[in-house]
This record gives structure tokens, C-alpha cells and sequence, in this order.
């Protein structure tokens, strides 16, 4: 069945650091590919996604390039802020629309 | 502002006795809803598809006479844990996708806030 692999935590980073969080899947066919992030005491929050090989997701200066050959979703981003402190969840959507998820990386940003 | 709602957020309740979580969708209509379970440092574990109208969809292992889901309406799906044990404890979160035509970002899907349950 499909399945997420992403990067365990957490990371801690300083400030302005640049900032990668591993992500690989397994799945049959041809799956949607996204990230979601998680502030505490909220819900999860779509931060970008890719529908095809070679794609591109991009938003508030995160990105992260869907590759089929590696099978990888890998979360970068230049500059950490502290606001970006968040629990971060790579996940696909496999025919069933239903989505499968990664264990979560826990990104502690410090000033 | 949230588009999909949890309620309860914490729930503690004794063991034998049966809890409900709802999940609503506001502004707009969700034909169908997730529900997930939240082991700590673990995955978001799916474990039933909610469909309006329809009896739910479980995941292999999930006991569907112990999580029973209700889709009464587009924007209401509930969730409840019939005579709940310790091991039932956990993070539930429920989802609910944008169908067309229908609400904000058609197709994307957004989720609740969770809902913690602690049985003594």
C-alpha cells in the first residue's frame, strides 16, 4: 500500500538557518504530493502541494520539487523564522482522495 | 477563519462509557469527510471515509462497531467511541473536502483542529 517516509525530529534550527526536511513515498500509480504544517493548538494547514513529476510547490518561501526518479518530496526553505516553528506532515493522495501521512518532523526555531 | 470545526477539542471520559466528536464544515458542503487517528510522535492513521447518506468506509482493523461515524448532512459528520477503554485514548482529527461548486478552494482538503479523548 502507499506509504510516507519523512525525516523524524526534531529539528531545531537558528534563525535565518536553511532548513530541509527529508520526505519519500511509496505509492502505485501516479500520486498528488503535499505538506502540511501544523502550529500548535491548531489544525493542519495546507502549506503546498505538486500533482506531477517535476512540479514545483511553493508558498511563504517553502519549496519542494516532486521527484518521481527518487520518489522524494523534500521541504526546503532559505530563511527560517521563528514563526515557522511547527509540526510538518509530507503526505500523498492515492486514488481512494483519501490522504496518507507522514509521521510528522517537529521544527523548533530558535531567535 | 477555520473552515472545518471539531467539537469537542478535549474530552475526558470513564471507561465503559461512549463519547462523540462532531466535525462540521462551515461554508461549505462536504459529500465526504475523514476521520484520523493521532498516536503520539506517530502518523496521522486513517481510519474511516464519511459519506452523506451512505454507510462510512473503515480502514482494515478498525472495528466499526466500536468508532461509529453518522454523515447526516453535507456539513455534520460525528464520530463516536462506543464504551471507550484507556487504549481508545488518542488524537482524533477529521477532514472534509470542497466539492465543486460548492465552498472555498474546490477539491482542497481542510481539517479540524482535533479532538483529544482520555478515558480514565
Amino acid at each position: 500500500g502507499d506509504s510516507v517516509t519523512q525525516m523524524e525530529g526534531p529539528v531545531t534550527l537558528s534563525e535565518e538557518a536553511f532548513l530541509t526536511i527529508n520526505c519519500t513515498y511509496t505509492a502505485t500509480g501516479y500520486p498528488s504530493l503535499f505538506w502540511y504544517v501544523q502550529y500548535p493548538g491548531e489544525g493542519l494547514q495546507l502549506l503546498l502541494k505538486a500533482t506531477k513529476a517535476d512540479d514545483k510547490g511553493s508558498n511563504k518561501g517553502f519549496e519542494a520539487t516532486y521527484r518521481k526518479e527518487t520518489t522524494s518530496f523534500h521541504l526546503e526553505k532559505g530563511s527560517v523564522q521563528v514563526s515557522d516553528s511547527a509540526v510538518y506532515f509530507c503526505a500523498l493522495e492515492g486514488g481512494r482522495r483519501a490522504l496518507t501521512f507522514g509521521s510528522g518532523t517537529r521544527l523548533q526555531v530558535q531567535p | 477563519g477555520a473552515v472545518v470545526s471539531q467539537h469537542p477539542s478535549r474530552v475526558i471520559c470513564k471507561s465503559g462509557t461512549s463519547v462523540k466528536i462532531e466535525c462540521r464544515s462551515l461554508d461549505f458542503q462536504a459529500t465526504t469527510m475523514f476521520w484520523y487517528r493521532q498516536f503520539p510522535k506517530k502518523s496521522l492513521m486513517l481510519m474511516a471515509t464519511s459519506n452523506e447518506g451512505s454507510k462510512a468506509t473503515y480502514e482494515q482493523g478498525v472495528e466499526k462497531d466500536k468508532f461509529l461515524i453518522n454523515h447526516a448532512s453535507l456539513t455534520l459528520s460525528t464520530l463516536t467511541v462506543t464504551s471507550a477503554h484507556p487504549e481508545d485514548s488518542s488524537f482524533y482529527i477529521c477532514s472534509a473536502r470542497g466539492e465543486a461548486g460548492t465552498g472555498p478552494n474546490t477539491g482542497e482538503l481542510f481539517f479540524g483542529e482535533g479532538s483529544r479523548l482520555t478515558v480514565l
